[in-house]
């Protein structure tokens, strides 16, 4: 099967610029995970779907950060104005609630915020 | 919230010899306790999992142990191999079904010396 495809994979801008990440799950899969992971720290949850409801957002920087999953399948993370801080790995997770607790996670976009 | 501690940051060993990975939690509602490995550069990957009602699991090199009422687990790598070099990434999980969220660890860079 497929796995989780986020793009870009790469990505600088300057501070100040919007941004936005794209993840498509793997098919089937009802709830997407928004993950930061900064360097040599593990991922952190930034935002949960199930199907296309935000079911916790309680960890998003509201101000400046902002998701979307249109009719439950695919997502977009955006960033707008993106700080020097912003600077992570951007990684995209799926799962399948009736079925394993597993969850696949994507190859992630490294933003360099400059 | 749960958090979870992982130890140590880093782990050297010779090739052919164990290597142990710990982390203990906080929030003793946590039921699953999944173990990600992840490549430079590339997406986590779960290698190994446990669920509450199990005090071990096993599968071929790898085994994790839960300890419920101390709130840690560990990995075990036996007869480590040069492409075992990773990070490592524990994680808790509290809830069921679409409730599920993972904290992670903070990693374990793993260096096997051929």
């Amino acid at each position: 099967e497929a796995g989780v495809v986020q793009s870009p994979r790469y990505k600088i801008i300057e501070k100040k610029q919007p941004v936005a990440f794209w993840c498509n799950p793997i098919s089937g899969h009802n709830t997407l995970y928004w993950y930061r992971q900064n360097l040599g720290q593990g991922p952190e949850l930034l935002i949960r779907y199930e199907n296309e409801e935000a079911v916790d957002d309680s960890q998003l920087p509201k101000d400046r950060f902002s998701a979307e999953r249109l009719k439950g399948v695919d997502s977009t993370l955006k960033i707008q104005p993106a700080e020097l801080g912003d600077s992570a790995v951007y990684l995209c997770a799926s799962a399948w609630t009736g079925g394993s607790y597993e969850q696949y996670f994507g190859p992630g976009t490294r933003l360099t915020v400059t | 919230g749960e958090n979870v501690e992982q130890h140590p940051s880093t782990l050297s060993v010779q090739e052919g010899d164990s290597a142990v990975i710990k982390c203990t939690y906080s929030d003793s509602a946590s039921n699953y306790f999944p173990w990600y490995k992840q490549e430079l550069g590339k997406r986590p990957q779960l290698i190994i999992d446990i669920r509450s009602n199990v005090g071990e699991k096993k599968d071929q090199r790898i085994a994790v142990t839960l300890n419920k009422t101390a709130k840690h687990f560990s990995l075990h790598i036996t007869e480590t191999q040069p492409e075992d070099s990773a990070v490592y990434f524990c994680a808790a999980s509290t809830g069921t079904g679409s409730a599920r969220q993972l904290t992670f660890g903070s990693g374990t860079q793993l260096t096997v010396l051929p």
